[in-house]
């Protein structure tokens, strides 16, 4: 099994309608983070959560909430979807207690979302 | 804030050596990490440089100067199979999260 698992892997949703992409982790990481990607832009940071008190907001927050409801839970919601927030989404985790290993992020597959 | 500056694409042939570039702008610097993400997979970890000068591991190296505020991924003996984009990231010391660069598409020819 993946370590770090997202569902779903692929989802066409209409605009307006909410969806939520789940990310779940077996690597005992205590970060875990909310990444978008778009061709020729790179990864940029939707939310990352340093522990399950803590929650921040990334580079694009707007449009995005997120939950996390166990250490090794992070979900990501669009409340109400639009077209520009079709893209692929990755989930990723790190270890702050890894002394450069806070720099490793271990990443999911990847959850592609299609905006109609 | 920060942003990282890489080159969009690079192109080599198959056995040769390449240099892909990073230069970073920060509020606050904690080391630069190099990722290889496969057209449609996830993003791997390959280097990471906390402090100046070179890493190496295999066939890739990866060189910091703070100085300069510049990086570079170096890839030895190319292969085909490392056709792939290439990350830089950073991590600023204020928030401690990762900041990724627009990436690197590498074509390697034969």
């Amino acid at each position: 099994d993946a370590d770090v698992t997202q569902t779903p892997r692929n989802r066409i949703t209409k605009t307006g309608k909410r969806i939520m992409l789940e990310c779940s982790q077996t690597k005992g990481h205590d970060r875990m983070y909310w990444y978008r990607q778009d061709p020729g832009l790179g990864l940029r940071l939707i939310y990352y959560s340093f522990d399950v008190k803590d929650i921040n907001k990334g580079e694009i927050s707007d449009g995005y909430s997120v939950s996390r409801q166990a250490q090794a839970k992070f979900s990501l919601s669009l409340e109400s979807a639009i077209p520009n927030q079709t893209a692929l989404y990755f989930c990723a985790t790190s270890d702050s207690r890894a002394g450069r290993g806070a720099n490793v992020l271990t990443f999911g597959a990847g959850s592609r979302l299609t905006v109609l | 804030g920060q942003s990282l500056e890489q080159p969009s694409e690079v192109t080599a042939v198959e056995g040769a050596i390449v240099q892909i570039n990073c230069t970073y702008q920060t509020s606050g610097f904690y080391g630069l990490s190099w990722y290889q993400q496969h057209d449609g997979g996830a993003p791997t970890f390959l280097s990471y440089n906390g402090l100046d000068g070179l890493e190496e591991t295999g066939r890739f190296s990866s060189f910091l100067s703070r100085s300069d505020s510049y990086g570079y991924l170096l890839l030895q003996e190319l292969q085909m199979k490392d056709s792939a984009s290439y990350f830089c990231a950073a991590r600023d010391n204020q928030g401690g999260k990762l900041i990724f660069g627009q990436g690197t598409e590498l074509s390697v020819k034969p």
